[in-house]
């Protein structure tokens, strides 16, 4: 069974600029969660689908943060405008609705000059 | 926001020893799973332990859950180099559907 896919792996832009992440979760997956990690810190929820509607976005930024995931697939995470406290890995999870357990993609590791 | 603690925030051992870390949180969870992170990389789950759960087994990983002090460990026995990692225990709360809560992380370094 193929993991959680995520590209860029790793990307730097300046602040004020904007940047788009994207994920693929596991086959058949009905819930897909978007987290933000800063260095030495647990990842934090920043957004949570089920299918193509959002569950939970309350720690979403959401005068620069946005999401969408486009026919319960695959998803997109945008920055615009990134600021310098954005420098963070976000990371990609997937779930089915019987399972508990979230799988984690790889991770793409921002760095906003 | 509810959020599990972690302690100690670092750990080194040797290669052989074993190697324990907590999780303390703060309000009634339906369970706990505790996370593996190698450097660069994304979380691997480890274990999870419901509510009504005291201690579970996998491997050479122990977990205990203490829910009337609102704490969890993870042991890992005999450890090797491999285990060196980050550790995160990660909460659910009741009626939060699937949502995790992260704490900081235990950083553990197996010296061989």
């Amino acid at each position: 069974e193929a993991g959680v896919a995520q590209s860029p792996r790793y990307k730097i832009i300046e602040k004020r600029q904007s940047v788009a992440f994207w994920c693929n979760p596991i086959s058949g997956h009905a819930t897909l969660y978007w987290y933000q990690q800063i260095l030495g810190q647990g990842p934090k929820l920043l957004i949570q689908f089920q299918n193509n509607g959002v569950v939970d976005d309350s720690q979403l930024p959401k005068d620069r943060f946005s999401a969408e995931r486009l026919k319960g697939v695959d998803s997109t995470l945008k920055i615009q405008p990134a600021k310098l406290e954005d420098s963070a890995v976000y990371l990609c999870a997937s779930s089915s609705d019987r399972k508990e357990t979230q799988y984690f993609g790889p991770g793409t590791r921002l760095l906003v000059l | 926001s509810q959020q599990g603690e972690e302690d100690p925030q670092a750990l080194s051992i040797q290669e052989g020893e074993n190697a324990t870390m907590n999780c303390s949180y703060k309000t009634s969870i339906n369970n706990l799973q505790w996370y593996r992170q190698n450097s660069g990389r994304g979380l691997v789950h480890l274990i999870l332990i419901r509510s009504n759960e005291r201690e579970k087994h996998s491997g050479r990983l122990r977990v205990t859950l203490d829910t009337s002090k609102k704490s969890s460990s993870l042991l890992i026995t005999a450890s090797r180099a491999a285990d060196t990692a980050s550790y995160f225990c990660a909460t659910v709360l009741r009626a939060a559907g699937n949502k995790l809560t992260f704490g900081g992380g235990t950083r553990v370094l197996v010296k061989p």
